[in-house]
């Protein structure tokens, strides 16, 4: 079955201190993997996607295929990271599979 | 730039109302979904459209329908509003998943 799971519902760090968002997945192909987030009062936003590679506001995200997660790391968390992180997996018809999400606040 | 478009930010019907949430989206997409969110469940799917006049149900489809009569408009209808439907819901939009979706504002729906 496909599956997204984000085992953490809360997580909070202190500003500057690493972060690290876990996602775990069950799909049988070759998967495609994102991370969406909502700020406060904001709409849901693509924050990255495996395919590209890429760094979005000090934030990656490395597939590993032999775990089978996707967690998103930054090195230094700021304030202004505090949000609700959604992990979601492609599954047919552009379908996504979500996790349930994790909150994360930043302390100062 | 907004791209798509929730016709309502809060709304507050009485339980048996016929409930409708309007979503537009102006990026010529093919695919359009309507979710609901709640705490500690995340997103569920309620329908989706990959073409107009098609709809597909999604996870939770039960007291629920859509309308998609033009591209750029999907409609959630609530047949008969029920205290348990209070939630928020989003539309969104896509023309190729790898390019990831575009949500709307969200429809903070509360039936009392």
């Amino acid at each position: 079955a496909q599956r997204v799971t984000q085992p953490e519902k809360l997580l909070s760090v202190f500003k500057g201190a690493p972060v690290e968002l876990k996602c775990n997945y069950s799909y049988s192909g070759s998967p495609e993997l994102f991370w969406y987030v909502q700020y406060s009062r904001q709409r849901l936003q693509l924050l990255l996607r495996h395919i590209s590679r890429e760094s979005i506001k000090g934030f990656t995200a490395d597939l590993n295929k032999g775990e089978t997660s996707f967690h998103l790391k930054k090195p230094f968390a700021q304030e202004e990271d505090s949000a609700m992180y959604y992990c979601a997996l492609e599954g047919s018809n552009y379908q996504l599979i979500w996790g349930a999400g994790t909150k994360l606040i930043i302390k100062p | 730039d907004v791209k798509v478009t929730q016709s309502s930010r809060y709304l507050v019907k009485r339980t048996g109302e016929k409930v409708f949430l309007e979503c537009v989206q102006d990026m010529d997409h093919e695919n359009m979904f309507w979710y609901r969110q709640d705490p500690g469940l995340g997103l569920r799917l309620i329908y989706f459209s990959y073409d107009v006049k098609m709809k597909e149900k999604g996870d939770i489809p039960e007291g629920y329908s859509v309308s998609r009569e033009k591209k750029e408009r999907f409609s959630l209808i609530l047949e008969s509003a029920s205290t348990n439907q209070t939630s928020m819901y989003l539309c969104a939009s896509t023309s190729s998943g790898v390019l990831g979706y575009t949500f709307g504002s969200g429809t903070r729906l509360t039936v009392v």
